[in-house]
């Protein structure tokens, strides 16, 4: 089986300061994990990707996360906020369970208090 | 070019109406998905295909069929509205293996069943 969980479904944190969403996983698999931003009234867009190589992966507008197999997490960070990162973010797995093999998370609602 | 493309942006139906949410990719890609997207529930997978000719169902597939005919298009259809399919609708297309690939997402269709 394979499970995705966004720990905070809503995170609030003023500009400029770090921000941490948190995802763990479960997998029977080596899997592959994803995570996605939603802006208002938009589809999802693609953040970063993690497919067996670095652990550390960075992906756009100055967001990373690092997986960490003995944790079964992939939490996404960001040294400093800005007003524009204000959105949803899902967290996602793939390689096994789910209809087609991809589990999404319930989303992180991300506020930036100016 | 266009990417996923998705018709109508919006819609309102009364109950037991019918209709088809459309949507198209120009990117030769194998495999497409619908999605609902409803508060607090994340995204659920309505049904997918792996290419031309083979659809199947995902988490959430009663009131809705699908077919696909070509590799461009993955229309959605309702056979009979209910008010439980107010919702926001998105189509996905992604590479073969959409385990290691991201998934496109095209910008929504928001119905609403009155």
């Amino acid at each position: 089986a394979q499970s995705v969980t966004q720990l905070d479904s809503h995170v609030s944190v003023s500009e400029g300061t770090p921000v941490l969403l948190r995802c763990n996983y479960s997998s029977s698999y080596s899997p592959s994990l994803f995570w996605y931003v939603q802006h208002p009234n938009k589809g999802l867009q693609l953040l970063l990707k993690y497919t067996s190589a670095a652990t550390l992966v960075k992906g756009i507008n100055g967001f990373e996360a690092e997986f960490k197999k003995s944790e079964t997490s992939f939490h996404l960070t960001k040294p400093s906020a800005h007003m524009s990162d204000a959105a949803e973010y899902f967290c996602v797995v793939s390689g096994g369970g789910g209809a087609d093999g991809l589990t999404f998370g319930k989303g992180t609602h991300l506020i930036i208090q100016p | 070019n266009a990417g996923v493309t998705q018709t109508p942006k919006f819609q309102v139906l009364k109950t037991g109406q019918s209709m088809t949410l459309q949507c198209a990719q120009d990117m030769n890609h194998e495999y497409m998905s619908w999605y609902r997207q409803d508060p607090g529930m994340g995204l659920r997978l309505i049904h997918y295909s792996v290419g031309a000719g083979i659809t199947d169902q995902g988490e959430v597939p009663n009131g809705y069929n699908v077919s696909r005919s070509t590799t461009e298009d993955f229309p959605l259809r309702l056979l009979s509205a209910a008010p439980s399919q107010t919702s926001v609708y998105f189509c996905a297309s992604s590479s073969a293996n959409r385990f290691y690939y991201e998934q496109y997402f095209g910008p929504g269709t928001r119905l609403t069943v009155t």
